[in-house]
C-alpha cells in the first residue's frame, strides 16, 4: 500500500502567495523526512528536509511543519516565485529498514505571475 | 559537472527486444537505485545495489534486471521490453546508511517501447 500520501495532486498560487503542500504517512517508524524537488526534464533534488524529533525546519522560503502525533507534514513555500513551479515529492524512511526511501507521487505546483 | 549520469537521454525500443539503460556515478556512493516515473505514480522503485556485485528487487522488479559490475556503475535491463515499461527511468545514488540518506538523481532516460 501507499506508504507515503500527498495532496493536492496539483496546486496553482499567484506570485508571492504561499503554497501548501500536504503529506501523511503510515509508519510510525518513519524518522526522516526529505523534500525532493524537480524540475521539467531534470531529475529530483533534495530541498529540504526533517528530523522526528522536530516539528519545524527552515531553509530560505522553504518551511517543513511536522506533526508527530497525527503522521503528517507540509511543506511551506513563502513569497512563492514562478522558478518555484517544479514538482515536489515527500519522501520518509527509517532507520531500521535497510535504507529504504519511500517516495510521494507529488504535488505539481505552479506559480502564476 | 554531472556527478550521475545516464545514458541514453532518450530511447526508442520495439515490443519484444533487449534494452539496457547504463547509469555511471563519480560520487564513490555504495548505494544506487533505479526508479521509473509515470504520470500520477511518482517515483517507484525497480532495482538496488548496496554496493559492486549486490542487487536486491525493489517494489515493481518484474520485467526489469539490474547489474551492478563496479562501484560506479549500475545497469537497468530490460530482456523482453513491453509498451508498458514505456516511462522515464531515473537512476540515484546514496550517500550513506541509516535514516539520512541523501540521493542524487541522474536527469533521466525517456523510453518509449512501440
Amino acid at each position: 500500500q501507499q506508504q507515503v500520501r500527498q495532496s493536492p495532486q496539483s496546486l496553482t498560487v499567484w506570485e508571492g502567495e504561499t503554497a501548501i503542500l500536504n503529506c501523511s504517512y503510515e509508519n510510525s517508524a518513519f524518522d526522516y523526512f526529505p523534500w525532493y524537488q524537480q524540475f521539467p526534464g531534470e531529475g529530483p533534488a533534495l530541498l529540504i528536509a526533517i528530523r522526528s524529533v522536530s516539528d519545524k525546519k527552515e531553509d530560505g522560503g522553504f518551511t517543513i511543519f511536522f506533526n508527530k502525533r497525527e503522521k503528517n507534514l507540509s511543506l511551506h513555500i513563502k513569497d512563492s516565485q514562478p522558478g518555484d513551479s517544479a514538482t515536489y515529492f515527500c519522501a520518509a524512511s527509517a532507520g531500521n529498514n535497510n535504507n529504504r526511501i519511500f517516495f510521494g507521487d507529488g504535488t505539481q505546483l505552479v506559480v502564476k505571475p | 559537472e554531472a556527478a550521475v549520469t545516464q545514458s541514453p537521454r532518450n530511447k526508442v525500443a520495439v515490443t519484444g527486444g533487449k534494452v539496457t539503460l547504463s547509469c555511471n556515478q563519480t560520487n564513490n556512493h555504495n548505494n544506487m537505485y533505479w526508479y521509473r516515473q509515470d504520470t500520477g505514480h511518482g517515483l517507484r522503485l525497480i532495482h538496488y545495489s548496496y554496493g559492486a556485485g549486490s542487487t536486491e528487487k525493489g517494489d515493481i522488479p518484474d520485467g526489469y534486471k539490474a547489474s551492478r559490475p563496479s562501484q560506479e556503475n549500475f545497469s537497468l535491463i530490460l530482456e523482453l521490453a513491453t509498451p508498458s515499461q514505456t516511462s522515464v527511468y531515473f537512476c540515484a545514488s546514496g550517500d550513506g546508511w541509516g535514516a539520512n540518506e541523501r540521493l542524487f538523481f541522474g536527469h533521466g532516460t525517456k523510453l518509449s517501447v512501440l
